[in-house]
């Protein structure tokens, strides 16, 4: 079935180095969301991208969306404590039976 | 917080037992999902419901059903339980019973856990 991958699975850096998770899908995505799920939290969404090639960017967060609708990336600029989670993708399928399928996540890490 | 609440927040059983979980999504949402986190482990697509009728079914067991309800609460019931059903489960509420029109608001989960 439709899988969404997502690399690394772990990540851990010092407090002011970037971050980069990937998210990769094998068939064209009708759009990618991304959620942030601290410690013993529940998922809290983040945002969503639709347009090929789209960027969006929050602070020191920066989405992209790929051309071919089939990957995305979510990069952070200095990490700080705060960042500390799991992060989320979850691509929309396209035709038939709609879904959100999550990839794993990758569990982000912050020393300070 | 996000609107969604789900009850219980921990639930321990044994093997063989049957439990519910309830979720009420947020004010004015008609669509309602259910995932499974396990440990370690990403959200697994369950079910989802909009406005009372089942529209999308994932990798949801024999075992489990679920149905929301003219109030549009929703409960998910999990018998015959297994050493493996332990996991968190999360229950999500959107306006729009489409995937790609927008986020999904969860709710802070129900822990299972099955000795």
């Amino acid at each position: 079935g439709q899988q969404v991958m997502q690399i690394p699975q772990y990540q851990h850096v010092q407090e002011g180095e970037d971050f980069t998770t990937y998210c990769n899908s094998s068939t064209t995505l009708s759009n990618i969301q991304w959620y942030k799920q601290r410690p013993g939290g529940h998922p809290v969404f983040l945002i969503q991208l639709v347009k090929s090639g789209e960027v969006k960017k929050q602070k020191r967060l920066t989405f992209q969306f790929g051309e071919a609708k089939k990957n995305s990336s979510l990069h952070i600029t200095a990490t700080q404590t705060t960042d500390v989670g799991t992060y989320f993708c979850a691509g929309g399928t396209q035709g038939g039976s709609e879904k959100l399928v999550f990839g794993k996540g990758t569990k982000l890490t912050v020393n300070p | 917080d996000s609107g969604v609440t789900q009850t219980p927040k921990h639930l321990i059983t044994a093997t063989g037992q049957r439990v519910t979980l309830r979720c009420s999504p947020r004010s004015g949402d008609l669509s309602v999902y259910w995932y499974q986190q396990s440990l370690d482990q990403g959200l697994q697509f369950l079910i989802q419901y909009y406005n009372g009728e089942e529209r999308a079914k994932g990798n949801i067991l024999e075992r489990f059903s679920a149905q929301q309800f003219p109030d549009l609460h929703s409960e998910l019931n999990l018998s015959s339980l297994e050493l493996g059903d332990s996991a968190l489960y999360f229950c999500a509420s959107s306006v729009d019973p489409r995937w790609n029109t927008g986020e999904l608001f969860f709710g802070e989960g129900s822990r299972l856990t099955v000795l």
